[in-house]
């Protein structure tokens, strides 16, 4: 069965300080892995998109790494902002026969940043 | 602008009736998904079309049920037999090609069964 878990569930962090977010997936057959950000009540935004064959990625203060050998992704933000609270939702998707994607969400990391 | 909208943003519903979703699309996208988002859990597809006329089940579709009769329109109809359905429910697209597209989301609807 495709699953996508992250971790942690929840966390808090101070403005100013840097925080990673993990994602294990055992989705098959892998295409791609995107990290994407959703603020309450909205639909989820894309941060960053991971091939089979790219181990990092960055977009400004997000930097996404994958290791696709042992089915592992993280979430990096650095010298985080108020803004940044949100959650962050790892999703990894599957080719379907005839054209599109199959997603697979996680749970989401629901991350608090305060003053 | 481009983009794509879901509508209303609340809906609320009594026990019994069915309720139809919007969701409108001008991104020129093959492919349109349904997804149901509950506290908790990730996102669980519902219902998606690759194809005007065309649309498959996914993982929840017991109690749901849509139509594809325009590229850009992909409604939801909650019926009566959906026994739990007092969720957040996200229309995405995405161009039909296999390989790296983006899936773009709606601002979603929450509808509440009262």
């Amino acid at each position: 069965k495709n699953q996508v878990e992250q971790s942690p569930q929840s966390l808090i962090i101070l403005e100013g300080k840097n925080c990673t977010l993990q994602c294990n997936y055992t989705v098959s057959p892998f295409s791609n892995l995107r990290w994407y950000k959703q603020d309450t009540g909205r639909g989820p935004v894309s941060l960053t998109i991971m091939t089979f064959s790219e181990n990092t990625k960055s977009n400004g203060r997000y930097t996404a790494t994958l290791d696709a050998d042992t089915k592992q992704s993280s979430l990096h933000i650095t010298a985080s902002q108020l803004s940044d609270s949100a959650s962050y939702i790892c999703v990894v998707s599957a080719s379907l026969t005839g054209g599109g994607n199959k997603l697979t969400f996680g749970t989401g990391t629901q991350l608090k940043v305060e003053l | 602008d481009g983009g794509i909208t879901q509508s209303p943003k609340y809906l609320f519903r009594k026990e019994g009736q069915n309720v139809t979703l919007s969701c409108e699309q001008n991104l020129n996208h093959d492919a349109m998904y349904w997804y149901r988002q509950d506290p908790g859990q990730g996102l669980r597809l519902i219902y998606y079309s690759q194809i005007v006329n065309d649309f498959q089940k996914g993982d929840i579709a017991e109690g749901y049920s849509v139509s594809r009769e325009k590229k850009e329109s992909f409604p939801l109809t909650v019926t009566s037999a959906q026994k739990n359905p007092t969720a957040f429910y996200l229309c995405a697209s995405s161009i039909a090609s296999q390989g790296n597209t983006e899936a773009f989301f709606g601002q979603g609807t929450r509808l509440t069964v009262v």
